[in-house]
């Protein structure tokens, strides 16, 4: 079974720029989160979708928003890049979004640097 | 505020030298506590969930506990595979989503020859 993947998977982008990632989760997992990866703050949530619709989402700027097709890919895209965007940004996916689904299994990440 | 703090933050061991890493989570309910392993330049792959205090699950060589307060992972004879920073998560009550994940920074393990 394919685990999620993760396009690209190295992106280097200039401050002021945008970015759009994409993540395609475990065949059958419905559920898509977002999660913000840097050595001084750790791993932090962003967002999660589930049929399409944002069920949650941390606390980052309006820059930062995604969104879920029919097919359960999602995509996540920063706006008006910053330095501080520079991140390994993960995607996780889950069977389904009652509490008995918790398990979420991660991708590789997309290496983001802003210059 | 749900806080999770991970010690050590490393950990040079012997092979085959026993240790245990902790979690202490503060949380305002707790619904799941997670243990991840990452290796450098990948995602975290799950490892275990725990969700109620005296439960205990194993895999191969490691061993986790949850008591009301925190976490511990065994390792028992680790290997230089088990090389890895070892993260900790909680799931809170608290939070919008049962998927909403609070980390610790993780203890990263080396295990030498």
């Amino acid at each position: 079974k394919a685990g999620v993947t993760q396009t690209p998977r190295y992106l280097i982008k200039t401050r002021g720029q945008q970015v759009t990632l994409s993540c395609s989760p475990i065949s059958g997992h419905r559920s898509v989160s977002w999660y913000q990866q840097t050595p001084g703050q750790g791993l932090q949530f962003l967002f999660e979708y589930f049929s399409e619709t944002q069920r949650n989402k941390g606390n980052f700027p309006g820059r930062f928003s995604g969104r879920q097709f029919s097919n359960s890919r999602s995509e996540m895209n920063v706006s008006t890049l910053e330095l501080g965007d520079s991140a390994l940004y993960l995607c996780a996916s889950s069977w389904g979004q009652g509490s008995s689904y918790n398990e979420q299994f991660f991708g590789p990440g997309t290496r983001l640097t802003v210059l | 505020e749900d806080q999770v703090t991970q010690s050590p933050e490393a950990l040079r061991l012997q092979e085959g030298e026993s240790s245990s890493l902790n979690c202490s989570y503060t949380v305002s309910g707790l619904r799941g506590l997670f243990w991840y392993r990452q290796d450098p330049g990948k995602g975290p792959e799950f490892l275990f969930t725990l969700y109620s205090a005296g439960e205990e699950k194993e895999k191969e060589r490691l061993k986790a506990t949850l008591t009301k307060k925190e976490s511990f992972l065994h390792i028992t004879a680790p290997k230089p595979e088990d090389s890895a920073t070892y993260l900790c998560a909680v799931q809170a009550a608290s939070s919008g989503s049962a998927r909403q994940l609070t980390f610790g920074s993780g203890t990263q393990l080396t295990v030498l020859p």
